[in-house]
């Protein structure tokens, strides 16, 4: 079946630091690929997206790159902010019929201090 | 457009008791799945509704069953409740089949079994 597995945290950074989260995936066929970001006491928010190889998804000054050959897809950004803090999850979608039927890892927690 | 809407917002049963939860589909979507999130877990797919049909199933037992409505919102319903299903409950919806397979979340039902 397929699975995600995301760093471990929490992940605690000094403002303007650089980030990165990583995120690898076992799948059959080819999946899409998204991270989510989820705010203490709310639902989960795309954050970025890519759907085939080599696609580089990007919002808000983060980016990832759907990576086929390590089968990754890592979170990246070049200075965090305070208010970049929540936790963050990596995700990923069957294409097609069954799109909409993710899995997701189990969330990796950034604090950004000021 | 309207986002995702759940309700309630919080719910708090008895173990053995039965919980309807409620979610809109975003406009142009007309497909729904559901996910359950335990404490500091990442979301687990319960199932999915298309059609107004179960169009896919996680690892859940059929204590869980669904039912989705002719305006493509839809329910869950848990049976004989247990503690372990306390848990943040969300829902997200697509439009199968599209272009794109982003799924948006509404914010969630938040229950717990006493």
């Amino acid at each position: 079946g397929n699975s995600v597995t995301q760093m471990e945290g929490p992940v605690t950074l000094s403002e303007e630091a650089f980030l990165t989260i990583n995120c690898t995936y076992t799948a059959t066929g080819y999946p899409s690929l998204f991270w989510y970001v989820q705010y203490p006491g709310e639902g989960l928010q795309l954050l970025l997206k890519a759907t085939k190889a080599d696609d580089k998804g990007s919002n808000k000054g983060f980016e990832a790159t759907y990576r086929k050959e390590t089968t990754s897809f890592h979170l990246e950004k070049g200075s965090v902010q305070v208010s970049d803090s929540a936790v963050y999850f990596c995700a990923l979608s069957p294409f097609g019929t069954n799109a909409g039927k993710s899995t997701f890892g189990d969330g990796t927690t950034l604090t950004v201090k000021p | 457009e309207t986002g995702v809407t759940q309700s309630p917002t919080h719910l708090i049963k008895t173990r053995g008791q039965q919980v309807t939860l409620r979610c809109s589909s975003q406009s142009g979507h007309n497909t729904v799945s559901w996910y359950q999130q335990a404490l500091g877990q990442g979301p687990q797919f319960i199932f999915q509704y298309y059609r107004e049909e179960e169009n896919g199933r996680g690892n859940f037992p059929p204590r869980f069953s669904g039912l989705q409505f002719p305006n493509y919102s839809s329910e869950l319903n848990v049976n004989a409740l247990e503690l372990d299903d306390s848990a943040l409950y969300l829902c997200a919806s697509t439009q199968v089949p599209s272009v794109t397979d982003t799924q948006y979340f509404g914010p969630g039902t938040r229950l717990t079994v006493l």
